[in-house]
């Protein structure tokens, strides 16, 4: 089974700039997490989406937003880049199913590191 | 927001010794699960675990719920060049409005000389 996949790998932006990152979840996986690694914060979370909603939503202003389309890819936009949106943003995918204990076992793509400039 | 400590920051070893990891929290979690990440990669999801005292081997790794709920720890043993890396716990809490998040430590970053 294909694990997750996101696109692009890399990507150079300068500030004021806006951005659209891709992730592909893992085959019969509805629900897709979005995630933000620096070295300072580590791993925060921005949002997750389930069955094309946004079911939850963490500490991030605005400028980052998020959708997901039927077939369960998503996509992730951050407007007016600032220095300090430059991260590895990681995407991972899990299974939701009814009274399964591992619904809550997230699997990660490799991340799309942003630079911005 | 709920915060997890996790300890230690780093951390150097020989090979063929054991390394022990742990986080703790001011809330409880459901599930607490164990990744690993390599330079340039997505974290790789180790060990799960849902109950209090629940404890659970992946070959030479040994990871615990803590009874409190409010801790887990991780045990590597014999360890090995491959182990290198950045080792996060995370937990699985209530955020509110009927939604769970998962919240992360800041990592265990593992060296082993060989």
């Amino acid at each position: 089974k294909a694990g997750v996949t996101q696109t692009p790998r890399y990507l150079i932006k300068t500030r004021g700039q806006q951005v659209t990152l891709s992730c592909s979840p893992i085959s019969g996986h509805r629900s897709v997490s979005w995630y933000q690694q620096t070295p300072g914060q580590g791993l925060q979370f921005l949002f997750e989406y389930f069955s094309e909603t946004q079911r939850n939503k963490g500490n991030f202003p605005g400028r980052f937003s998020g959708r997901q389309f039927s077939n369960s890819r998503s996509e992730m936009n951050v407007s007016t880049l600032e220095l300090g949106d430059s991260a590895l943003y990681l995407c991972a995918s899990r299974g939701v199913l009814q009274g399964d204990r591992s619904t809550y076992e997230q699997y990660f793509g490799p991340g799309t590191r942003l630079t911005v400039t | 927001g709920q915060q997890l400590n996790q300890s230690p920051q780093s951390m150097f070893i020989q090979e063929g010794e054991d390394v022990s990891m742990n986080c703790t929290s001011s809330s409880i979690f459901n599930t607490w699960l164990w990744y690993k990440q390599d330079p340039g990669e997505g974290p790789v999801l180790l060990i799960a675990l849902y109950k209090a005292g629940e404890l659970t081997s992946n070959g030479r790794l040994t990871a615990q719920f803590g009874i409190t709920r409010k801790d887990s720890f991780l045990n590597i043993s014999a360890s090995i060049p491959s182990d290198v890396g950045i080792y996060f716990c995370a937990g699985k809490g209530y955020s509110g409005a009927g939604s769970y998040q998962l919240t992360f430590g800041k990592g265990t970053k593992l060296s082993v000389i060989p």
